[in-house]
């Protein structure tokens, strides 16, 4: 019943491959966001998309690429990933105005072997 | 940038007591303060938030304080139930700024 539709819920990769985690929202939000957890850690903000255009990237390694294809869609293309990002990562969207809520997505589990 | 410091990192309540969170921050232009609830395995979700403007406020059995003076905010639970077990977060941000700094968590434990 998530506002915020991730895909996939699990996802095991090797070091070598390339992989998309994948978001999605229909609230009519402008800001969409990428959150890395590790366990037992509050979210850590990896970009933010504001208008389409990215707007924060806090200095994440260039193996992890976003894309914004439209204002209703996020991706975060992957490649020669290492076991220390294994993690949870979550979507967000919210309104960008005057500070609204972030609205998470249920997140992927990501596992890197 | 801000720096959000939560306590206590863990917290055992007998069902039906109170709960209390503090939360502190160092940068005195925040004015946005919302508290997560995150169940094992699922996502955060927001339960509350607040606004500089406003010094508490309260829904059903959760409220929120904010002393801007002292840069402290506190999420307070009343009458806590088995649900109410869960990691809550505190975060803080500056309006126009997209960047929600959050506090380390406290993991609260309703004891039946």
């Amino acid at each position: 019943d998530t506002e915020v539709t991730q895909t996939p819920k699990h996802l095991v990769m090797g070091m070598t491959n390339k992989k998309s985690l994948k978001c999605e929202q229909h609230m009519g939000h402008r800001a969409m966001y990428w959150y890395k957890q590790k366990a037992k850690k509050p979210p850590e903000l990896m970009f933010v998309y504001s208008y389409e255009k990215l707007s924060i990237n806090e200095s994440v390694p260039s193996r992890f690429s976003p894309e914004c294809p439209n204002s209703s869609l996020l991706n975060l293309h992957l490649h020669a990933l290492q076991p220390e990002d294994s993690a949870l990562y979550l979507c967000a969207s919210s309104q960008r105005e005057n500070n609204s809520p972030l609205h998470f997505g249920n997140g992927t589990r990501l596992t890197v072997t | 940038g801000e720096n959000v410091e939560q306590h206590p990192s863990t917290l055992s309540v007998q069902e039906g007591d109170s709960a209390v969170i503090k939360c502190t921050y160092s940068d005195s232009a925040s004015n946005y303060f919302p508290w997560y609830k995150q169940e094992l395995g699922k996502r955060p979700q927001l339960i509350i938030d607040i606004r500089s403007n406003v010094g508490e406020k309260k829904d059903q059995r959760i409220a929120v304080t904010l002393n801007k003076t002292a840069k402290h905010f506190s999420l307070h639970i009343t009458e806590t139930q088995p649900e109410d077990s869960a990691v809550y977060f505190c975060a803080a941000s500056v309006v126009g700024n997209e960047k929600l700094t959050f506090g380390t968590g406290t993991r609260l434990t309703i004891i039946p």
